[in-house]
């Protein structure tokens, strides 16, 4: 059974913390994604990594940066943590053909106050 | 034009009728879709995907693919209260990242 998993489900920080998500599978996936998502704005790429210590911007890149030290794990990073950082983060992972599916994490709900 | 773009709804049909949702397509996505469900505060499952001109069932789903009009549609027959959710449209993009519609939400009455 496929399995994405994030380091927390809920979370609430203030503004200007550093904040780390932490997402891991077990697919041996060369490809990982995080996301936020927003009511009436869907999901959005934020960065996206095709191997270790690889990183591409997504489309919303701004006050966030990533981090894969292995094949397994990628973080998100909000260095100074603002409201409108307030959001659902959704970690996903998917290898490398135009058919694979892409598997997501449960989420994480951030609340920055 | 959006990449991917969806109705966002809500559709409402009642319970045993069928749902049709619709998604169309811009250049820059490639050939392979996938349809996405998701139920509120949850994460998304896949639940089709489909790569090739023509239709594709599986059970209550079948997934319609017109790459001449960019088309991609999910059909669920015989709705359920149970399938109540937002349905996401995805298109793969170079077999890297999955661009995103923005969803539609789907509601059936019982």
């Amino acid at each position: 059974d496929v399995k994405v998993t994030q380091s927390s489900r809920y979370l609430v920080k203030r503004t200007g913390e550093k904040v780390f998500l932490e997402c891991v599978q077990d697919m041996d996936h060369e490809n990982m994604f995080w996301y936020r998502q927003d009511p009436g704005l869907g999901l959005r790429l934020i960065y996206f990594s095709y191997d270790v210590k690889m990183k591409e911007k997504g489309d919303i890149p701004e006050g966030y940066s990533v981090s894969r030290e292995k094949k397994e794990r990628f973080s998100l990073i909000l260095e100074s943590a603002s409201t409108n950082q307030t959001s659902m983060y959704l970690c996903a992972s998917r290898d490398g053909g135009p058919t694979d599916t892409q598997y997501f994490g449960p989420g994480t709900r951030l609340t920055v106050l | 034009q959006k990449e991917v773009e969806q109705n966002s709804g809500p559709l409402s049909v009642p319970e045993g009728a069928i749902a049709s949702l619709n998604c169309t397509y811009s250049d820059r996505v490639s050939q392979s879709f996938f349809w996405y469900r998701q139920y509120s505060g949850k994460s998304p499952e896949l639940i089709m995907s489909i790569y090739s001109n023509g239709d594709k069932e599986d059970g209550r789903f079948t997934a319609q693919l017109n790459k001449a009009s960019q088309y991609v549609s999910l059909l669920i027959r015989d709705s359920q209260p149970s399938d109540s959710a937002t349905y996401l449209c995805a298109g793969d993009q170079a077999g890297t990242a999955l661009i995103f519609g923005k969803g539609t939400t789907l509601s059936v009455s019982s």
